[in-house]
């Protein structure tokens, strides 16, 4: 069954400090893997997209990483500042040309504090 | 602003009514797609169209229903309402059928049943 599980579930950290979201997902074929932030009551934002081939992508102070092989991500927040208080969602596209199919996480929600 | 319109931004009705939602997608896209988020749960996926057809088919109850006009703007009916419908509404649209380039997400429709 193809599922996407990000942890942890929430986080607390304080402004200025760096931290990281997990992904793993058991998608396969695989196509591409997106992160995506939300803040509350707002609609998703794509903050980077990876296909199978790459192994880290930037957006400013996020970079995420992707190992294929061992079907994990991870989403590396830099030097957070307030207004990255959001939930952060991994999303998964199996390998399906022309159909619309995307395996969403229940995303991790981060607080950051001053 | 995203380009996906959705309207109202909020609405709060009674149990057993009935409610219309709106979205405009980003101009140039074909496909809709709609999601329903409760309290701190995932993204869920309802239903999509693409270029007036009906496209793709999720958890979507059948007391809900969906279609998508010739202008390509998209309706969301939500009939008979109950308490546990209570929840926020995306809309997301893409170019394409399947978002292999993703989509773009609104900022959604609070509903809220009393």
């Amino acid at each position: 069954k193809n599922q996407v599980e990000q942890s942890p579930q929430s986080l607390i950290i304080l402004e200025g400090k760096n931290c990281t979201l997990q992904c793993n997902y058991t998608v396969s074929p695989f196509s591409n893997l997106r992160w995506y932030k939300q803040d509350t009551g707002r609609g998703p934002v794509s903050l980077t997209i990876m296909t199978f081939s790459e192994n880290t992508k930037s957006n400013g102070r996020y970079t995420a990483t992707l190992d294929a092989d061992t079907k994990q991500s991870s989403l590396h927040i830099t030097a957070s500042q307030l207004s990255d208080s959001a939930s952060y969602i991994c999303v998964v596209r199996p390998n399906t040309s022309g159909t619309y199919k995307y395996i969403f996480g229940t995303g991790t929600r981060l607080k950051v504090l001053a | 602003d995203s380009g996906v319109t959705q309207t109202p931004k909020h609405l709060i009705t009674a149990t057993g009514q009935r409610v219309t939602l709106r979205c405009s997608p980003r101009s140039g896209d074909l496909s809709v797609y709609w999601y329903q988020q409760s309290l701190d749960q995932g993204l869920q996926f309802l239903i999509q169209y693409y270029n007036g057809e009906e496209r793709a088919k999720g958890n979507i109850l059948e007391r809900f229903s969906a279609q998508q006009f010739p202008d390509l703007h998209s309706e969301l009916n939500l009939s008979s309402l109950e308490l546990g419908d209570s929840a926020l509404y995306f809309c997301a649209s893409s170019v394409d059928k399947g978002a292999e380039y993703g989509y773009t997400f609104g900022s959604g429709t609070r509903l809220t049943v009393v």
